[in-house]
């Protein structure tokens, strides 16, 4: 069984883009989640997403937003990109999102110049 | 915000030797998951345990869950190099996949 994908890895955007990344859920799995990664925060939860609503979201800024799509694949968007939106952004699938198991993606590294 | 305090913050020990990792947490939750991440690469979800279990094992992994002091911890046996990553516990508390994380502890285990 495939586990989470993330897609693309590696990206470098200037400040006042915008960024879409990508993410397909473990087969099966209804729930994901997406998280941001940095040095001076750490693991900070941004929303997840089941059945293509958003259930939960964190303190993030409108710019960050996300979907879920019929096949449970999600995509996350941050618009206006700052210099401190650099980050590893995180995926991750749950089965039902309830007591279940969180798998976590690879990741994409966002570096924002 | 963090939920989670990891203790200590980096731990060196020799290979062969037992590693041990402790989490705090500040409210009450549904389970408590361990995760470990090498240098740059993505989250391996090593071991859940939920609120209402006191004791998991898997493999060389030993974790414990105390709710009534909000702690938990992570032992490791017999290390190996290959364990040298960086640590994390994450807490959920509702019937979601929000989880809240720890700061993490960097290990590393010297050949």
């Amino acid at each position: 069984k495939a586990g989470v994908t993330q897609t693309p890895r590696y990206l470098i955007k200037t400040r006042g883009q915008q960024v879409t990344l990508s993410c397909s859920p473990i087969s099966g799995h209804r729930s994901v989640s997406w998280y941001q990664q940095t040095p001076g925060q750490g693991l900070q939860f941004l929303f997840e997403y089941f059945s293509e609503t958003q259930r939960n979201k964190g303190n993030f800024p409108g710019r960050f937003s996300g979907r879920q799509f019929s096949n449970s694949r999600s995509e996350m968007n941050v618009s206006t990109l700052e210099l401190g939106d650099s980050a590893l952004y995180l995926c991750a699938s749950s089965l039902q999102g309830k007591e279940n198991t969180i798998y976590f993606g690879e990741g994409s590294w966002l570096t924002v110049v | 915000s963090q939920q989670g305090e990891e203790d200590p913050q980096a731990l060196s020990i020799q290979e062969g030797e037992n590693a041990t990792m402790n989490c705090s947490y500040k409210t009450s939750i549904n389970n408590l998951q361990w995760y470990r991440q090498n240098s740059g690469r993505g989250l391996v979800h090593l071991i859940l345990i939920r609120s209402n279990e006191r004791e998991k094992h898997s493999g060389r992994l030993r974790v414990t869950l105390d709710t009534s002091k909000k702690s938990s911890s992570l032992l490791i046996t017999a290390s190996r190099a290959a364990d040298t990553a960086s640590y994390f516990c994450a807490t959920g508390t509702g019937a979601n996949s929000k989880l809240t994380f720890g700061k993490g502890i960097t290990l590393s285990v010297r050949p």
